[in-house]
Formats: C-alpha cells, sequence, structure tokens
C-alpha cells in the first residue's frame, strides 16, 4: 500500500531537548510538507521541500529544523528554541509541488512536554 | 497575511439532513479550492476541490459551489450520515502548493 507513515505516534519532549520526527513516504512524490495543528485550529505550515536537498521555510518555521536527503524522508527536528512544541504535527506529500494536485497526508505525531 | 475565514465552527445535522460549510477568502490570486475531510487523529485527505473556471462541481453527495464575484465558496453534503460527522477544512491555494487552510469545521451528525 502506498502513503506516508509517520512516527512515533506519540512523543514527549523534555525540556530543552530536540526531538525528530519521522516522516517516510512511498508514493515517489517529489514534495514533501510539515503541519503544525493546535486544537481548534486548521493546519499551519512550518517547512517544505520541493525536491530533494532543498527545502523552504513555511509561516511558523522558527524553532524548527528539517533535511531531505532522500526523496521518501522528510524529517523534522523540534529544537529547544521551539518554547510551544505541544501540538499534532502532520507530514503531506504531492506529485511535484504544482498546483490542483492533491497533498497526501499521514496519519500524525502527537508531541506534548513532560 | 492571506486570510481564510471558515464558517460555522461546528455543526450539528440529523442524518438525510444537508450540511453547509462556507469559507471566505481575501487574496484574489488563489485559483484552486479544496475541502479536506479530519477524522479525529488522522490526517486530513482530500475530499473535493474546485477550480475558478466553474461555479459547482458535484461529486456524489458532496458539492463545491463557487462564487467568485463574492470571494466565496462552499462545501454541501446531501443526505449527511453519521459517517460524514469529522472537522472540515477549506484550502484554497494558488501556484506552489502552499496551501492556506481555514480553521476548520467540526460537523455531527446525529443518527
Amino acid at each position: 500500500d502506498g502513503g506516508i507513515t509517520q512516527s512515533p505516534k506519540y512523543l514527549f519532549r523534555k525540556e530543552g531537548q530536540n526531538v525528530t520526527l519521522s516522516c517516510e513516504q512511498n508514493l515517489n512524490h517529489d514534495a514533501m510538507y510539515w503541519y503544525r495543528q493546535d486544537p481548534g485550529q486548521g493546519l499551519r505550515l512550518i517547512y517544505y521541500s520541493q525536491i530533494v536537498n532543498d527545502f523552504q521555510k513555511g509561516d511558523i518555521a522558527e524553532g524548527y529544523s528539517v533535511s531531505r536527503e532522500k526523496k521518501e524522508s522528510f524529517p523534522l527536528t523540534v529544537t529547544s528554541a521551539q518554547k510551544n512544541p505541544t501540538a499534532f504535527y502532520l507530514c503531506a506529500s504531492s506529485i511535484d509541488g504544482a498546483n490542483n494536485q492533491p497533498q497526501h497526508f499521514g496519519d500524525g505525531t502527537r508531541l506534548s512536554i513532560l | 497575511q492571506q486570510q481564510v475565514k471558515q464558517s460555522p465552527q461546528s455543526l450539528i445535522v440529523q442524518k438525510g439532513g444537508i450540511s453547509i460549510i462556507n469559507c471566505a477568502y481575501e487574496n484574489t490570486a488563489f485559483d484552486y479550492f479544496p475541502w479536506y475531510q479530519q477524522f479525529p487523529g488522522k490526517g486530513p485527505a482530500l475530499l473535493i476541490a474546485i477550480r475558478p473556471d466553474v461555479s459547482e462541481k458535484k461529486e456524489g453527495r458532496f458539492t463545491i459551489s463557487f462564487n467568485k464575484s463574492a470571494k466565496q465558496f462552499s462545501l454541501h453534503i446531501m443526505d449527511s450520515q453519521p459517517g460524514d460527522s469529522a472537522t472540515y477544512f477549506c484550502a484554497p491555494n494558488t501556484g506552489f502548493q502552499k496551501l492556506v487552510f481555514g480553521t476548520g469545521t467540526r460537523l455531527l451528525v446525529s443518527p
């Protein structure tokens, strides 16, 4: 089955700790995205990547970092600089980032602070 | 900053009724108007989308109505079913797929 796999499903972070969220896709999509979803709010874009070894900041990139070394993988690191990291994090992909193409989402990682 | 206003925030509809969710936007450059459906604990999934060169698109029980001059588009769910209970997001965009999500509408269809 083709799709997007996010892991872990739940993650806890201690103060001052960096944590990395995994996102893997086997859809052969060029473009990948990370979103943050807070209760009662829409999704906000953190980072996106149109192609391997290239990525761009979204609307709320501060306190986050990404890498795109492989087409199928787009991990997100939540750094200690992100002061309010508790949220539901969603990874998505699309064929090539052009308009009129649906984004396919994973089932998310819920991050909480210990 | 791009603004997308979605209403209502929550909606309760009886089984078999019509659910209507609205989305108003400001950016006239938007040229793709999708609706996403999200179940609890899951990621959103594309439900239906429309281009601005048509005023309505229907797929099964789901219809998008688009009013370019009013900068609004809406989702109609006919014969609403309990399985339609979910959160719905409009997410208009343009160019590279930088979606601008509405704040969501939580729909509950009562049996």
